[in-house]
């Protein structure tokens, strides 16, 4: 399996409660974004990282909103008491492009319903 | 507010047609023009991009056309088929001062072709 995989891929949480989103690139990527997509639109970026250092996070809605990538690799997005409003399905994207310019390869995503 | 705008929001095509879908974009330092197909439940896949160096690519059945000067682009899916009903998103990335790979959403076409 070369692609990007997510975990889990389906989250149902309490409001209130706290969760983890886990994004494995592909082996090798610099450049790691991850995107939210509400339902019937277009998705939206969140944040950027190149290697370990998070390079722009003016996407992130609220400072509940958390990621990290702290080896450079597998990222984890955290979203701290959550709300209804943050129900969408979270996309993870890499790319080889030290920039994140030119082709990013999206995984499945992970479904986050909020109850 | 919305830097790319896609329509229409929904399209019908019979099998074997020709699928149109537009874009149209404001910022003029955008210099990457990628075009996703997303099945339900799955992220979205590159499909094919375009730079604005070139006015028009081809691949296989798909083409991107592009107008710098109108700051539009749009996807024509020739001889359309019943495994190509999908969500179509056009995007951009690109500009000073931001993250140059952060790509910039429409909203989104979902097409439907009939046998």
């Amino acid at each position: 399996g070369a692609g990007v995989s997510q975990s889990p891929r389906y989250k149902v949480a309490k409001r209130g409660q706290d969760v983890a989103l886990r994004c494995d690139p592909i082996s090798g990527h610099v450049s790691l974004f991850w995107y939210q997509q509400a339902l019937g639109q277009g998705p939206e970026f969140l944040t950027y990282f190149q290697n370990e250092a998070q390079l722009d996070k003016s996407g992130l809605p609220s400072d509940r909103f958390f990621a990290e990538r702290p080896e450079g690799s597998v990222s984890t997005l955290k979203i701290q008491r959550t709300q209804q409003e943050d129900s969408a399905v979270y996309l993870c994207a890499s790319s080889l492009a030290t920039s994140g310019r030119g082709e990013q390869y999206f995984g499945p995503g992970t479904r986050l319903t909020v109850t | 507010q919305q830097q790319v705008k896609q329509s229409p929001q929904s399209l019908i095509v019979q099998k074997g047609g020709i699928s149109i879908i537009n874009c149209a974009y404001e910022n003029t330092a955008f210099d990457y023009f990628p075009w996703y197909q997303q099945f339900p439940g799955k992220g979205p896949a590159l499909l094919i991009a375009i730079r604005p160096d070139v006015s028009e690519k081809k691949e296989g059945r798909f083409t991107i056309s592009f107008n710098k000067s109108a700051k539009q682009f749009s996807l024509h899916i020739m001889d359309s088929q019943p495994g190509d009903s999908a969500t179509y998103f056009c995007a951009a990335s690109g500009g000073r001062g931001s993250t140059l790979g952060r790509l910039y959403f429409g909203r989104g076409t979902q097409l439907t072709v009939w046998p």
